[in-house]
């Protein structure tokens, strides 16, 4: 596509509630990362794929978070047993691998946990 | 790990002043540091970058400095417009395809 897609653009689920959030990245693009920004605040680092394995998912906050990228293009971002403070907008973004031409956001999934 | 801290949080300038956003680093291994627009609601682009072995870049009104020494880098908004008000955000990363860490940004309002 012409560029990173995220559905839904917006979410609002009951606390406890199990979501998934999807990111379509830009064809040919091999990396893929998803960020968390709270109001506010810059974007905060999640996980990191380099095709389809997770190369860094040092940012996940707990073990609420999963995500995966089977095919090494679309991937899913999951959140279980889904709490307030989970409230935020998650950005999905991708990258040539190497190329030097930095990242593409998406326009972000706004989740509201109530 | 990284930290990136940036001032000012808000800026406020009237039409066609200049405009200075400042960004400290932590980790001297960064080596890529790039600058986001985000305008209300929207996504995060990118509006110039630059990498350890420069020291400025320029592309028309809006140029980047790096001090490596200080771990220090700016960016430079001439000419302001009010379509430049948006909340800007720095970031540093080990490299253009690896994890950014980024400042909490500065909001800036250009006044006609």
């Amino acid at each position: 596509g012409a560029g990173v897609s995220q559905t839904p653009s917006n979410k609002v689920t009951e606390k406890g509630k199990y979501v998934e959030l999807r990111c379509d990245p830009i064809s040919g693009h091999t990396a893929l990362y998803w960020y968390r920004q709270s109001l506010g605040q810059g974007p905060e680092f999640l996980i990191y794929f380099q095709g389809t394995g997770a190369a860094d998912d040092s940012g996940l906050p707990n073990d609420r978070f999963f995500a995966v990228r089977p095919e090494g293009s679309v991937s899913t971002l999951k959140i279980q047993r889904t709490e307030r403070g989970d409230s935020a907008v998650y950005l999905c973004a991708s990258s040539l691998t190497l190329a030097g031409d930095g990242y593409t956001f998406g326009s972000g999934t706004r989740l509201t946990v109530v | 790990g990284e930290n990136v801290e940036q001032h000012p949080s808000t800026l406020s300038v009237q039409e066609g002043d200049s405009a200075v956003i400042k960004c400290t680093y932590s980790d001297s291994a960064s080596n890529y540091f790039p600058w986001y627009k985000q305008e209300l609601g929207k996504r995060p682009q990118l509006i110039i970058d630059i990498r350890s072995n420069v020291g400025e870049k320029k592309d028309q009104r809006i140029a980047v400095t790096l001090n490596k020494t200080a771990k220090h880098f700016s960016l430079h908004i001439t000419e302001t417009q009010p379509e430049d008000s948006a909340v800007y955000f720095c970031a540093a990363s080990k490299g253009s395809n690896y994890k950014l860490t980024f400042g909490k940004g500065t909001l800036l309002t250009v006044n006609p």
